[in-house]
Parts: C-alpha cells; sequence; structure tokens
C-alpha cells in the first residue's frame, strides 16, 4: 500500500536551534516529492519539488535532500516566523499522496 | 506559478443548511481538484473536477453530499450539503502546476464551521 509517513508530528525548537524533519515513503512509482508549508487555516505553500535520490534544492534557512525512502527538510538556525506545519507529498502519477505534517514551533 | 483565489475564507453555517466554495484560476487547466483537511489531519482529496464531464468522487464522497460544477477551465465550485459538525474542516482547491515540476498550487483555503 501506497504510504507516505512524516516525523516527528511535532517540533519545538530555539531559535537558532537546527533541526531535520523526515518524510519516508512507500509508493510503487515515484513522479516527484513535494514540500509544503502550511500556516494555520490556510492553503498549503510549495516549497521544493524532488524527483530523484541524491538530489538537493536550498531555500533560505531550508534544505531539502531526497534518498530511495524517504527525504529530510532541514531547517538550519530557525527564526520564529518559520513557524508552521511542513507537508510532504509524493506524486505517483496516478495518485498524490500527502503525510500528516510536522508542526513546528521556533521558540525565540 | 497559477494563482488561485478561492471564497469564501471562512463561514460558520447552521446544521442542514448548504455552503458553496469558489475558486478561480488565472490559467486555463484541465482538472482541479477539491480537498478536505480535517483538524489535526492531512489533505484527503474529495474529487477530481473536469471541464465538461462529471466529476470523479473518491471513495467515501458522494454527488449528492459535495456536488461540485466546473463551468469553464479557470473555475468551479464546490458545495457542501446538509451541513453537520463533521463537515467543520477546511476545504481546499488546488490545480498541478507545471512551474512546481508538476506539483499543487492550493487556494486559501476555506476554514467552515458548522455549528
Amino acid at each position: 500500500e501506497d504510504q507516505v509517513t512524516q516525523s516527528p508530528e511535532a517540533l519545538r525548537l530555539q531559535e537558532g536551534e537546527s533541526s531535520s524533519l523526515n518524510c519516508s515513503y512507500t509508493v510503487s512509482g515515484l513522479r516527484g516529492l513535494f514540500w509544503y508549508r502550511q500556516d494555520p487555516g490556510k492553503g498549503p505553500e510549495f516549497l521544493f519539488t524532488l524527483y530523484s535520490a541524491g538530489e538537493e534544492k536550498e531555500k533560505e534557512r531550508l534544505k531539502a535532500t531526497l534518498t530511495k525512502k524517504e527525504s529530510f527538510l532541514h531547517i538550519t538556525a530557525p527564526k520564529p516566523e518559520d513557524s508552521a506545519t511542513y507537508l510532504c507529498a509524493v506524486n505517483t502519477g496516478n495518485q498524490f499522496y500527502f503525510g500528516t505534517g510536522t508542526s513546528l514551533t521556533v521558540i525565540p | 506559478s497559477a494563482v488561485i483565489s478561492q471564497k469564501p475564507s471562512r463561514d460558520i453555517c447552521q446544521r442542514g443548511t448548504s455552503l458553496t466554495i469558489q475558486c478561480q484560476v488565472d490559467s486555463q487547466v484541465t482538472m482541479m481538484f477539491w480537498y478536505r483537511q480535517q483538524p489535526g489531519q492531512s489533505l484527503t482529496l474529495i474529487a477530481t473536477a473536469n471541464q465538461g464531464s462529471e466529476a470523479t468522487y473518491e471513495s467515501g464522497f458522494v454527488i449528492d453530499k459535495f456536488p461540485i460544477s466546473r463551468p469553464n477551465l479557470t473555475f468551479s465550485t464546490l458545495t457542501v450539503s446538509n451541513l453537520s459538525p463533521e463537515d467543520s474542516s477546511i476545504y481546499l482547491c488546488s490545480v498541478e502546476d507545471q512551474a512546481q515540476g508538476y506539483g499543487y498550487t492550493f487556494g486559501s483555503g476555506t476554514r467552515l464551521t458548522v455549528v
């Protein structure tokens, strides 16, 4: 069964404390893995697309990496404005599967 | 990237009534997707709306409860009918976006509370 799992469910960091969010997937075929940021009550906002193992993408304090089984979203020296839920999703070509998200809180 | 205007952003509705949500895209798209996000949950696909044909509903979702219109390639509506408190959720429309490498661009969401 195709599945996308994110961990941890929630993460609290001190401002400046770097960490990583995990997205593991078991799907029959990967056409793309996507990371989104979602603020409370809003729609998900696109961050990155990754296609193949070894690929990396960066944007400001965020860096996404991909292996054959999982993806990591690394957050370097986070700021309070990085607080949000981070969702990953996998496109198999037939379906789009979402994880349940990691709720990140960055404390000043 | 595509830009989607979704209305309303939030509403509080009485039990038994209906709410219609509108999504306008700034470009022509073949398919539009409607999602539900219940509190603390991830996104669940309700249906795929194709212009000129009936929407395709996912298991557990039926047309009588969630009628969808798709009159042209830039617009769609989702109606949530006969509301109950269990329908309280965020509803999202989305489109596949070539600029994202065929990820999805989402509308800003509609937060529905049923009382």
